[in-house]
């Protein structure tokens, strides 16, 4: 099993709807996950950070972390053509360890 | 917020030529760095850490003797690619986090270097 699995996708919606985009993970030590937004040809940058479970809201983006079903999961609200990029979830454990661990990612299309 | 600068944004040049890349934390100080590579529609993937002042540790099948990194500094680290080949071609990425505070800050990517080796 995979640490970090994530649906590869594409996983298309239309302007305007919700986006919600999915990634479980097998490390029951992992303590801070990440969300990152890498367009084609681009490095990735942040979106969003969650260390406790529940939801965190920054703007249009929702990030749901459930430490008992290991699951963290990031909503796009009001989705736009601009927001069609491939989303990657990761996470670090507990303990001091830097190293962080990505999956694969989402690719997102949001068609106008 | 955090920013890490990469250099050069783009390189193409002949086979059998070294190529260095830079990686610099403008805003803060990152004791280890990380080194990824990505191709064309795949996911990252880690070749290594890098820790200042000590030895890089690299991830399994990445050939140390090829990817020279060396992180003499608090805010730089660099990764030479030695004697590139065609199939060395890709996107290669570093990161960083700040040293103090938590552990589990975010990484902060730097924008890429393109590698093309003809």
């Amino acid at each position: 099993q995979k640490e970090v699995e994530q649906n590869s996708g594409p996983l298309s919606v239309p302007e305007g709807a919700i986006a919600s985009l999915n990634c479980t993970y097998s490390d029951r030590g992992s303590q801070s996950f990440f969300w990152y937004r890498q367009y084609s040809g681009k490095s990735p940058e942040l979106i969003m950070f969650i260390y406790s479970n529940g939801d965190k809201e920054d703007g249009r983006f929702t990030a749901q972390l459930n430490k008992a079903s290991q699951y963290v999961s990031l909503l796009i609200r009001d989705s736009q053509p601009s927001d069609s990029a491939t989303y990657l979830c990761a996470l670090k454990r507990a303990g001091g360890s830097y190293i962080p661990t990505f999956g694969r990612g989402t690719s997102l299309i949001v068609h106008p | 917020g955090a920013v890490v600068s990469q250099h050069p944004s783009w390189v193409i040049c002949k086979s059998g030529t070294s190529v260095k890349i830079e990686c610099r934390s403008l805003d803060f100080q990152a004791t280890t760095m990380f080194w990824y590579r990505q191709f064309p529609k795949q996911s990252l993937m880690l070749m290594a850490t890098s820790n200042e002042g000590s030895k890089a540790t690299y991830e399994q099948g990445v050939e140390k003797d090829k990817f020279l990194i060396n992180h003499a500094s608090l805010t730089l680290s660099t990764l030479t690619v030695t004697s590139a080949h065609p199939e060395d071609s890709s996107f290669y990425i570093c990161s960083a986090n700040p040293s103090t505070g938590a552990s589990n800050q975010p990484q902060h990517f730097g924008d890429g270097t393109r590698l093309s080796i003809l």
